[in-house]
């Protein structure tokens, strides 16, 4: 069975500081990894996916993400936030056989701070 | 590409009585998913379809809930008897089968409150 663990529940950060939001994976197949974002109200939006290459993958908004097999993680980075970044961003796994569900971690909610 | 369409959007209804949320995917997306958003929780997986067939249900999904796409494009989820326990947000997503990923394409969802 596939899991996905985001330990931060919450994180502020102020205004043009970097960030990063933790995401570690478990699964006994090789993963396809997604980062999305959900504003309040809203639905998901797909910032980026690892499916297979390059590890360092870069997404939308300036956002990149790292995936590291030897660790498990998929950790997203942002060099330098805007207030519009405040939202819930969720980790989710899914395998490229069948790939037909994801697994959520719970979210971490980022609040950046002016 | 008009994106993942739900309605309503929001939905206030009494315990015992039956509801019904719709969703139409991207025009040729071929799987369709349904899940569940509980405050402070990620999305949980309750069932999908390929084309017109439902090929998986969790264990979320009890005897309460069904959910169709008739003819393989929009679907419904309906849930009858509703329990304050079902108030969370629906999501329905779709995807297009291809090789480079299976990308799911999130809708805004559908918030249910049961009173």
């Amino acid at each position: 069975a596939q899991s996905v663990t985001q330990l931060d529940s919450q994180v502020p950060v102020f205004e043009e500081a970097p960030v990063e939001l933790r995401c570690n994976y478990s699964s006994s197949v090789s993963v396809y990894l997604f980062w999305y974002v959900q504003y309040p109200n809203q639905g998901l939006q797909l910032l980026l996916k690892y499916l297979s290459g390059s590890t360092l993958v870069k997404g939308i908004n300036g956002f990149e993400a790292e995936f590291n097999k030897s660790q498990t993680s998929f950790h997203l980075r942002k060099p330098s936030v805007h207030i519009s970044d405040t939202a819930e961003y969720f980790c989710a796994v899914s395998s490229p056989s069948g790939t037909y569900k994801y697994i959520f971690g719970t979210g971490t909610r980022l609040k950046v701070l002016a | 590409d008009t994106g993942v369409s739900q309605n309503p959007r929001h939905k206030i209804t009494k315990r015992g009585q039956n509801v019904t949320f719709r969703c139409d995917p991207i025009s040729e997306h071929n799987r369709l998913y349904w899940y569940r958003q509980t405050l402070g929780q990620g999305p949980e997986f309750l069932t999908y379809f390929q084309n017109e067939a439902q090929l998986e249900k969790s264990r979320l999904l009890s005897d309460r809930f069904s959910a169709e796409r008739p003819k393989g494009s929009f679907s419904t989820l309906e849930i009858q008897r509703t329990e304050q326990g079902d108030s969370a947000m629906y999501l329905c997503a779709s995807s297009l089968i291809d090789r480079a990923g299976n990308t799911i394409y999130f809708g805004e969802g559908s918030w249910l409150t049961v009173v």
